[in-house]
């Protein structure tokens, strides 16, 4: 069984804070990695992906994968009360035969 | 460019109908792949298709049905409806399946509701 696990929260952070979401996986055949965010009542928007050891940055927000722990993390600086959603990471297996697997999402909650 | 486009964006059906839902990919994408999504079990993958292929299919039961046409436009279609059918319904396009940096982009949605 593949599964993508989230805490679900919610996680609430004061403005201006760092969010930091956390997202772990079992299948070490893992090679790519999502983050979406969803906001209530709406679909979910592609944030970044990320599928080398190390971070990613793009503008506020920041990737980490490691591989050996089997662990890939959204990290959100100066938090904003726009970036209240629902954050899902995905995963994509190496095989490339598989579709994308979601874990069910963190919520998170910044508080002005 | 333009999104992802999915029709209806809403629907109510009774029991036992049978409900058809359409997808157009972002132009370009070949690739198209329909969730389920509902506040206890999260994002459930339904199937994908490629090139008019089913590449995969979820755990879904065979009520459950889809198809793509050759502009790689889909649709899915569930019969005999029940209740915890009730979902939302998302479809994904992307370029390729399968690929490590292959984005994969989300239409607005079909909010079927079955009484």
């Amino acid at each position: 069984q593949k599964e993508v696990e989230q805490n679900s929260g919610p996680l609430s952070v004061p403005e201006g804070a760092i969010a930091s979401l956390n997202c772990t996986y079992s299948d070490r055949g893992s090679q790519s990695f999502f983050w979406y965010r969803q906001y209530s009542g709406k679909s979910p928007e592609l944030i970044m992906f990320i599928y080398s050891n190390g971070d990613k940055e793009d503008g506020r927000f920041t990737a980490q994968l490691n591989k050996a722990s089997q662990y890939v993390s959204l990290l959100i600086r100066d938090s904003q009360p726009s970036d209240s959603a629902t954050y899902l990471c995905a995963v994509l297996l190496l095989s490339g035969n598989t579709p994308l697997v979601f874990g069910k999402g963190t919520r998170l909650s910044v508080i002005a | 460019k333009a999104g992802v486009t999915q029709t209806p964006r809403y629907l109510i059906k009774t029991r036992g109908q049978q409900v058809t839902l359409s997808c157009s990919p972002i132009s370009g994408h070949r690739s198209v792949s329909w969730y389920q999504q509902t506040p206890g079990q999260g994002l459930q993958f339904l199937f994908e298709y490629f090139s008019e292929t089913q590449r995969n299919k979820g755990n879904f039961p065979g009520r459950f049905s889809g198809r793509q046409f050759s502009n790689s436009r889909s649709e899915m279609n569930v019969s005999t409806l029940e209740l915890g059918d009730s979902a939302l319904y998302l479809c994904a396009s992307s370029r390729w399946p399968g690929q490590g940096n292959n984005e994969q982009f989300f239409g607005p949605g079909t909010r079927l509701t079955v009484l």
